[in-house]
């Protein structure tokens, strides 16, 4: 099975700042015959299931604020939020479908400082 | 909207049944990969079992293997998880959740709101 492993597990920020979470896989979720990463990223709020932010590791879900970006390849990846808003507060989880079973990461809550 | 309604979560006992229900709307549940998410309280995500699209080849995870079965109803449009030999550690909440394309490697683009399963005597 592929280990996903995100960093760090919690971290506040302040309103208006970045926040970055990191995301590494045991192995390539990179996909060789069409060049893409199968790595996605969700926000999960208190309560609630969990919404799809980022697919294909760098692809912006339609609706989701441009504030959200992901970014990297291979095995190791990167949600950023650009400027923290008081919405934002959640855990956010990386998930690998390159194989099955697909898995995820452990989560990163994310709060306000 | 896409919709995913959950239905047939409960209390069992060590050892029990129990057969969760999605019904989809606004889509046909054939045309996509489905699986189901569980959630243990306070905990992370766990994939638990999937079906693609065309060919509704099915998967599971280690842990639910040979305990757990998915199936689908084309005609009801409504995708199911069948959980036999229930454990305490099966205690969570379940969620169906569509898949972004046909087959099983594709990321969940909705969420059904989770049906919670305890397992306790």
């Amino acid at each position: 099975d592929i280990v996903m492993t995100q960093s760090p597990d919690s971290l506040a920020v302040s309103l208006g700042e970045r926040a970055t979470i990191n995301c590494k896989s045991s192995q390539s979720v990179l996909y060789s015959s069409n060049n893409k990463n199968y790595l996605a990223w969700y926000q999960q709020k208190p309560g609630q299931p969990p919404e799809l932010l980022i697919y294909w590791a760098s692809t912006r879900e339609s609706g989701v604020p441009d504030r959200f970006s992901g970014s990297g390849s291979g095995t190791d990846f990167t949600l950023t939020i650009s400027s923290l808003q008081a919405e934002d507060v959640a855990v956010y989880y990386c998930q690998q479908h390159y194989s099955t079973p697909s898995t995820f990461g452990g989560g990163t809550k994310v709060e306000i400082k | 909207e896409v919709q995913l309604l959950e239905s047939g979560g409960g209390l069992v006992q060590p050892g029990g049944s129990l057969r969760l229900s999605c019904a989809a709307s606004r889509f046909t549940i054939s045309n996509y990969a489905m699986s189901w998410v569980r959630q243990a309280p306070g905990k992370g995500l766990e994939w638990v079992s999937g079906i693609s699209g065309s060919d509704g080849r099915t998967y599971y995870a280690d842990s639910v293997k040979g305990r757990f079965t998915i199936s689908r109803d084309n005609s009801k449009n409504t995708l199911y998880l069948q959980m036999n030999s229930l454990r305490a550690e099966d205690t969570a909440v379940y969620y169906c959740a569509k898949g972004g394309g046909n087959y099983i490697t594709y990321y969940f683009d909705y969420w059904g709101q989770g049906a919670l399963v305890t397992v306790s005597s």
